[in-house]
């Protein structure tokens, strides 16, 4: 079986960097994605890692260790748009259900 | 390019009564999705479809049904409505991916209340 954890609930301040947890446990493994959703829409992608290390994409970043069953994701400079709630999730062994993390949300404030 | 579109957006039903939720895709994608996401509970998978005339169950399937007779449509059907099924629920779509390197595309979502 697979088990995702994240925080709950994240704060920080406008301008900041925050760094958001997921721990897993899977059966397999076929990478770790992080979804960003803003309340009342619908998640979408932010990041996919399957090798060791940090993959950067402008302000956000997301690190992988497979030993650690750890990731995080990175969010510099932040802007009051980036309030939402961002989600971990991994595939199965065959690629074809994922299961998902409960979501952290996180809020900018001014 | 619409992507993945799901209908209605809301729906309000009472106990026993039955509905369907209809997903669409025109990315030509072979894997569909549907979940529900609860308060404090994230995204739940109920079925899902590795291709044309295939479902399988997911993690919370009870109460619900599902068909796939076409590629790009994957209904989500509802025989007998619970209060428990008072959900937000996610339609979403996927290339194959034999080794789950492939992003799930998510449709706007249907809040369904059940009174």
């Amino acid at each position: 079986g697979q088990n995702i954890d994240q925080p709950t609930e994240m704060t920080a301040t406008e301008g900041a960097i925050v760094q958001i947890n997921c721990t897993y446990q899977t059966s397999g493994f076929n990478g770790l994605f992080w979804y960003q959703q803003h309340a009342g829409e619908a998640p979408t992608f932010l990041s996919y890692n399957v090798l060791d290390g940090l993959e950067e994409k402008g302000r956000f970043s997301s690190f992988l260790s497979r030993s650690k069953g750890y990731s995080y994701l990175l969010l510099k400079e932040l802007q009051m748009k980036d309030s939402a709630s961002y989600l971990c999730a991994a595939p199965d062994n065959y690629g074809q259900n994922f299961v998902f993390g409960p979501g952290t949300r996180l809020s900018v404030l001014p | 390019n619409a992507g993945v579109t799901q209908t209605p957006k809301f729906r309000v039903l009472k106990t026993g009564q039955s509905m369907t939720l209809l997903c669409a895709q025109d990315m030509n994608h072979e894997y569909m999705y549907w979940y529900r996401q609860d308060p404090g509970m994230g995204l739940r998978l109920i079925h899902y479809s590795v291709g044309e005339g295939t479902t399988a169950k997911g993690e919370v399937p009870d109460g619900y049904n599902v068909s796939r007779l076409k590629k790009q449509n994957f209904l989500l059907g509802l025989e007998s409505a619970a209060p428990s099924q008072t959900s937000v629920y996610f339609c979403a779509s996927s290339y194959p991916a034999y080794g789950g390197n492939e992003k799930l595309f998510f449709g706007s979502g249907t809040q369904l209340s059940v009174l």
